[in-house]
């Protein structure tokens, strides 16, 4: 089975620096990896997936993260970070085939200060 | 971009009680799921549901738990006999059968206090 590991629980930063949110995942086989975000009291949304491809991988409103195959990986980064960010992230991992069950991890609670 | 719905917002039931949470998946999604995230924890996966039956499903989805896809549009959860620990949101989820690089897309959530 598999599961995902998110190091960082609580993380405050100023707007304007950057962010780095911690990914770990195991499982044997292939997988396909997201960044979903959930705004306060809202519903999640897909901030970027991986798939296959590029290693790097560019989402919505300026978000990256490289898969790192041989860490397990997928770190997630905004190199300058806004208020509006304020948000949970949710680092989640599915096997290969896209229907299969996604397991989340705990989440990261990011609050930017103005 | 069409949406997964799910209705209601809020349920608030009294323990013992039946309640049937509904969704309405993207219209040429099959795949149809559920997850729950108590407050403050993870969201956890509870049961797939494809070509009318469950596909997969988590430990957490005992015999208190069953999906129904009633009609053609519609894909409910219902709880039989809630329990106190049974408040959570509960989230709907579809994706296509194909293409295979799809993610699943998740609806606004129901969420459910039980008193």
């Amino acid at each position: 089975a598999q599961s995902v590991s998110q190091h960082n629980h609580h993380v405050i930063l100023s707007e304007a620096a950057s962010l780095e949110l911690g990914c770990n995942y195991s499982y044997g086989g292939t997988v396909n990896l997201f960044w979903y975000v959930q705004y306060p009291g809202q519903h999640l949304q897909l901030l970027l997936k991986y798939f296959s491809g590029d290693p790097l991988v560019k989402g919505i409103k300026g978000f990256e993260a490289e898969f790192i195959k041989s860490k397990f990986s997928f770190n997630l980064r905004k190199p300058s970070v806004q208020w509006s960010d304020t948000a949970e992230y949710f680092c989640a991992v599915n096997p290969l085939g896209g229907y299969q069950k996604v397991t989340f991890g705990t989440g990261t609670k990011l609050q930017v200060i103005p | 971009e069409p949406e997964v719905t799910q209705t209601p917002s809020h349920q608030v039931t009294q323990m013992g009680q039946e309640v049937i949470l509904r969704c309405v998946p993207i219209s040429n999604h099959l795949y149809f799921y559920w997850y729950r995230q108590i407050l403050g924890q993870k969201v956890e996966f509870l049961v797939s549901f494809y070509n009318n039956e469950i596909s997969e499903k988590s430990e957490i989805f005992d015999d208190q738990f069953s999906v129904e896809r009633p009609d053609g549009s519609n894909f409910t959860l219902k709880i039989r006999s809630t329990k106190l620990e049974d408040s959570a949101m509960y989230f709907c989820a579809s994706s296509p059968v194909t293409p295979r690089d799809q993610p699943q897309h998740f609806g606004d959530g129901t969420r459910l206090s039980i008193l």
